[in-house]
């Protein structure tokens, strides 16, 4: 059974924390995302990345950066986290130069700055 | 540049009756669409695809969409609703050739069933 998994399901930060967001996939897909899904808007691009060390940015990357060490990890990282930042993130992966492959979604992981 | 629009971002049908999520799309290439579809506290799931093939596309659970081109819509059907389809619909669109981060989500809409 194929499968992403993000290692946090809630969190509780404060702002100016220093925030990671672990995601791990075992299907040997090249490309790995992170959306941010709030009420009313949507899934929105934060950044997303086709292989190792290789990322690009999304719709709204600011104040967030990713890092791609090892192919089946994706992790996203708040530097210095602010209250706007609460939210529910999603990570994902898909077969690379697929256009018509699905993604397949993590359970999510629910942050919230206080 | 493509675009998705959901009507309605929550639709509420009895138990048995049919279900209907509205998707309209925009895009200057034939399009590739999907519906997701989000259970309480868990990711995104793909219920169907359009990739061009036939126009109407079966999916899990008894869903299924057509596609219309001249009417640029990809609405979500299901003859009869089960409590278990309450949930949270995505509509999403892309198109050939493009990257892989160029699949642009609706803002999705909130099924729920009335016993």
């Amino acid at each position: 059974d194929v499968k992403v998994t993000q290692s946090s399901r809630y969190l509780v930060k404060r702002t100016g924390e220093k925030v990671f967001l672990e995601c791990v996939q075992d299907m040997d897909h090249e490309n790995m995302f992170w959306y941010r899904q709030d009420p009313g808007l949507g899934l929105r691009l934060i950044y997303f990345s086709y292989d190792v060390k290789m990322k690009e940015k999304g719709d709204i990357p600011e104040g967030y950066s990713v890092s791609r060490e090892k192919k089946e990890r994706f992790s996203l990282i708040l530097e210095s986290a602010s209250t706007n930042q609460t939210s529910m993130y999603l990570c994902a992966s898909r077969i690379r130069d697929k256009e018509t492959g699905e993604l397949f979604f993590g359970e999510g992981s629910r942050l919230t700055v206080l | 540049a493509q675009s998705v629009t959901q009507l309605g971002s929550h639709v509420s049908v009895s138990e048995g009756a049919l279900v209907l999520l509205r998707c309209n799309y925009s895009s200057s290439v034939p399009p590739y669409l999907f519906w997701y579809v989000q259970y309480p506290n868990q990711g995104l799931q793909l219920l169907l695809k359009y990739t061009s093939a036939a126009t109407l596309v079966k999916g899990i659970n008894g869903f299924e969409a057509e596609f219309k081109k001249s009417e640029t819509s990809f609405h979500l059907t299901k003859p009869s609703a089960h409590m278990s389809d309450a949930a949270e619909y995505f509509c999403a669109v892309s198109g050939p050739y493009s990257s892989a981060s160029k699949i642009i989500f609706g803002s999705g809409t909130r099924l729920s069933i009335r016993p």
